[in-house]
This record gives structure tokens, C-alpha cells and sequence, in this order.
């Protein structure tokens, strides 16, 4: 798996939008970006994953870059409870990798 | 559905003790994980499945072993509990493996 640096923590207003950064400057070409988030004491929750094109859910939007090179994981209306660790994972789905590497995330505090 | 439940939620051991961790998942998912996670620290992987009757190595899996004897049950071994093993143990599952579905996780003490 490519290794993803990301800043250690962030905060945001509640109400404005989130935007977490991910470098993966390694990443290749069968690589997908994945976001995972984990709120205290509960296991991880996996929010949303793309290749090379923008990706949209319900519950937020990944932006890659053009290069592959970084991507930002946006929430959109950050509420108190988006406050979590963020994860960006890069890794290969399928084949004969069949595992995620879970780096140590950002801390995204959302403040009122 | 319950997805991914655990068992015990709480444990304390005493150092050369032995014990096993339960995971049990729902949702027909080919593949299935055990990752342990430190105070400050990212989630390591220590073993995985891909299917009934397999398993794999991960980041770190001295002193645990594991089963899948059946495809919704995935135990964790510890066969002489170490204070090093003190962590908080997550079990995940997944088919395909980008949307892992985790359980509420077991918090283990080992004195």
C-alpha cells in the first residue's frame, strides 16, 4: 500500500465544510483512495473511496487530484458528532491484496 | 441485522492466562480482519481471512492465532496473555474489501 500523510488534527466551525487533506504522492495506478472515520471508543466507519474521479454520498465528497498525488475528503456541513479521526488509506482492492492499512488519521474537532 | 458483533466487550487477564475473542458477522462477507489498536496509535492488523477455513498473517500477529471454521465466525487466540497485548480489539468485515464493517471492539487488560 502507498504510504498517506495527513495533518494530525484539524478543527472546523459547525455548520461551515471540512476539508481534510491527504498526500499520497506514491500512490499508483491501481490504487484507490479510501476514507474511514472513527468516533471515540467505536470501531471504524468506512465514508467513501474513488480512483481518479470524484466521488459523492451522503454523507460526504472526495476530491482526487488530477496527478493522483493528494485528494481532500469534504464534509460538507460539519456537525459536533463529525467529530472523529479521519482516516486516508491508499491500497489496491481485489486481486491479491485484501487488506487496508490504517495509518494514525487526522483528529477532526468540530466546534460550536 | 446485527453486522459484526464481539465477545466478550470487557476482559481482564492475568499474565499466562489464555483466552479467545468471538466475531461473528451477519452480512455473508467472504473476508474478515482482527486489528488491535494502542493509545495514540492507528489500527494494526494482526490476522485476516479470506474465506472459510483461511487465514493470513498481518502487521503483527506474534503471540495470536486464529480460525474461521465457520464463514460468519472468526476467533482470536491468545494462548499465554502478555501485558504487551493490552490494547482494544476490533473486528471487521467485508465483501469487497474498500467497505470494511466493523464490530464495537473488546477492551483487553492484561496484568
Amino acid at each position: 500500500d502507498a504510504k498517506t500523510t495527513q495533518p494530525p488534527s484539524m478543527d472546523c466551525a459547525e455548520g461551515r465544510a471540512a476539508n481534510l487533506p491527504c498526500n499520497h504522492s506514491t500512490i499508483s495506478g491501481n490504487e484507490y483512495v479510501y476514507w474511514y472515520r472513527q468516533i471515540h471508543s467505536q470501531g471504524p466507519q468506512y465514508i467513501i473511496h474513488g480512483l481518479k474521479n470524484n466521488e459523492t454520498n451522503e454523507m460526504a465528497s472526495l476530491i482526487i487530484t488530477e496527478d493522483r498525488k493528494s485528494s481532500t475528503l469534504i464534509l460538507p456541513h460539519a456537525t459536533l458528532r463529525d467529530t472523529a479521526v479521519y482516516y486516508c488509506i491508499a491500497g489496491a482492492s481485489g486481486g491479491s491484496n485484501y487488506k487496508l492499512t490504517f495509518g494514525k488519521g487526522t483528529l477532526l474537532t468540530v466546534n460550536p | 441485522n446485527a453486522g459484526v458483533t464481539q465477545t466478550p466487550k470487557f476482559r481482564v487477564l492475568k499474565t499466562g492466562q489464555s483466552m479467545t475473542l468471538l466475531c461473528a458477522q451477519d452480512m455473508n462477507h467472504e473476508y474478515m480482519y482482527w486489528y488491535r489498536q494502542d493509545p495514540g496509535m492507528g489500527l494494526r492488523l494482526i490476522h485476516y481471512s479470506v474465506g472459510e477455513g483461511t487465514t493470513a498473517k498481518g502487521e503483527v500477529p506474534d503471540g495470536y492465532n486464529v480460525s474461521r471454521l465457520k464463514k460468519q465466525n472468526f476467533l482470536l487466540g491468545l494462548e499465554s496473555a502478555a501485558p504487551s497485548q493490552t490494547s482494544v480489539y476490533f473486528c471487521a468485515s467485508s465483501y469487497p474489501i474498500y467497505e470494511q464493517y466493523f464490530g464495537p471492539g473488546t477492551r483487553l487488560t492484561v496484568t
